[in-house]
């Protein structure tokens, strides 16, 4: 199973604030997607990230988000202005290949906004 | 409409027992996949089934699809304590790459 990490595991910002969350996967992989998952609700689909541009987004993801690869290896959610409601556990997740294949989930990113 | 919605909401069984959980979408689908998560922490892959599979193992795992019925089954044999833990199913539709999760059935395992 391809193995994934982000940091950080825990993030506590002030509302307003800028966050950026980062996935790491330890081997090459062309499919990235970003989850959240609300304390006590569904895990939801933020965005998927394929040969460096976005392939798919919900409605959650408006423009105070954005995801990039700055050096090909990071793969990086960033949330221009927090709010209270964005605090919630955030998954990312990577797949080796195109059509129907299984999404390995990184370990996640707890972010609270105070 | 809800997409990937399991039931049992919650489920407590005895050390040794099978667990059944249950998972029904609206809409036809490509793959059905089954996550488990422990209390806080990441989604753990357990299984896929392709539209076209109609069950499938993986150890003390067995996955059925019934795509007539837009339902599937998870089943656990002889449960151990270590699969406590919340298990969701999760639908891939279509030409899109996202996963619908339902909201899973927590699963207690007594010792």
């Amino acid at each position: 199973e391809p193995e994934v990490t982000q940091t950080p595991s825990h993030q506590v910002t002030q509302m307003g604030q800028e966050v950026i969350l980062r996935c790491v996967p330890i081997s090459n992989h062309l499919y990235f997607y970003w989850y959240r998952q609300i304390l006590g609700q569904k895990v939801e689909f933020l965005v998927s990230f394929y040969n460096n541009e976005i392939s798919e987004k919900s409605e959650i993801f408006d423009d105070q988000f954005s995801v990039e690869r700055p050096d090909g290896s990071n793969f990086t959610l960033k949330i221009r202005s927090t709010k209270l409601e964005d605090s919630a556990m955030y998954f990312c997740a990577i797949k080796t290949s195109g059509g129907t294949d299984t999404q390995y989930f990184g370990p996640g990113t707890r972010l609270t906004v105070l | 409409s809800q997409q990937g919605e399991e039931d049992p909401q919650a489920l407590s069984i005895q050390e040794g027992e099978n667990a059944t959980m249950n998972c029904s979408y609206k809409t036809s689908i490509n793959n059905l996949q089954w996550y488990r998560q422990n209390s806080g922490r990441g989604l753990v892959h357990l299984i896929l089934i392709r539209s076209n599979e109609r069950e499938k193992h993986s150890g003390r795992l067995r996955v059925t699809l019934d795509t007539s019925k837009k339902s599937s089954s998870l089943l656990i044999t002889a449960s151990r304590a270590a699969d406590t833990a919340s298990y969701f199913c999760a639908t891939a539709q279509g030409g899109s790459e996202k996963l619908v999760f339902g909201k899973g059935t927590k699963l207690t395992v007594n010792p």
